[in-house]
């Protein structure tokens, strides 16, 4: 079974500071997904990575296979940001249930 | 842009009635798949389903839930007899290569049992 840990749980930050997120898991993946809940509930997903890194606009996930970790950051962090953002491994195949496992969350709040 | 449209967006049903999901996956995805978050928890999977089957269930999906896709276009899941603990948003998926592919999304039905 694959745990999840992210960190932190819970994040507040003043607009334009650098926010970063952290995932650990514990099995071999073939993926990991970093999604962004807001609050009505629709989950989005930002970023698909196998290796490396990604950039997106503000938005950079890296991923370090080895060591089973991965990070999302967010540089120049405004109100809109603030959501929940959710780290989530794909097992390789043969490694159980083939959908996506959640980590908890972890819920940013950006101050103006 | 292709998106994944699940209706209905909130629904509220008395407890041992039956109800159904319905999601409408990006139309060239092979893959779909159902996902539940009771509220104040961490997103659960549910089932995958490829090649009209299930390809994995979770130890949550038992008897009571099942999936279909009826046409071409429609994915549903059905809860038999509703349970309390059922309340929850229940999230449909879909990728086109499966395992180690993005998934997209639904915006979520939101389930209500009284």
């Amino acid at each position: 079974k694959n745990e999840v840990e992210q960190s932190p749980q819970n994040l507040t930050a003043q607009e334009g500071e650098f926010i970063t997120i952290n995932c650990s898991y514990s099995v071999g993946i073939s993926a990991l997904h970093w999604l962004q809940q807001h609050p009505g509930g629709g989950i989005v997903s930002l970023f698909m990575l196998s290796s490396g890194k990604k950039k997106h606009g503000r938005l950079i996930a890296t991923i370090n296979i080895q060591e089973k970790h991965s990070s999302l950051h967010i540089t120049a962090s405004h109100p809109r940001d603030s959501a929940v953002y959710i780290c989530a491994p794909h097992p390789r195949a043969g490694g159980g249930a083939d959908g996506l496992t959640f980590g908890k969350g972890t819920h940013l709040i950006i101050q103006p | 842009e292709p998106e994944v449209t699940q209706t209905p967006s909130h629904q509220v049903t008395q407890m041992g009635q039956e109800v159904i999901l319905r999601c409408v996956p990006i139309s060239n995805h092979l893959y779909f798949y159902w996902y539940r978050q009771i509220l104040g928890q961490k997103v659960e999977f549910l089932v995958s389903f490829y090649n009209n089957e299930i390809s994995e269930k979770s130890e949550i999906f038992d008897d009571q839930f099942s999936v279909e896709r009826p046409d071409g276009s429609n994915f549903t899941l059905k809860i038999r007899s509703t349970k309390l603990e059922d309340s929850a948003m229940y999230f449909c998926a879909s990728s086109d290569l499966g395992l180690g592919t993005e998934a997209f999304f639904g915006q979520g039905t939101r389930l209500t049992v009284v």
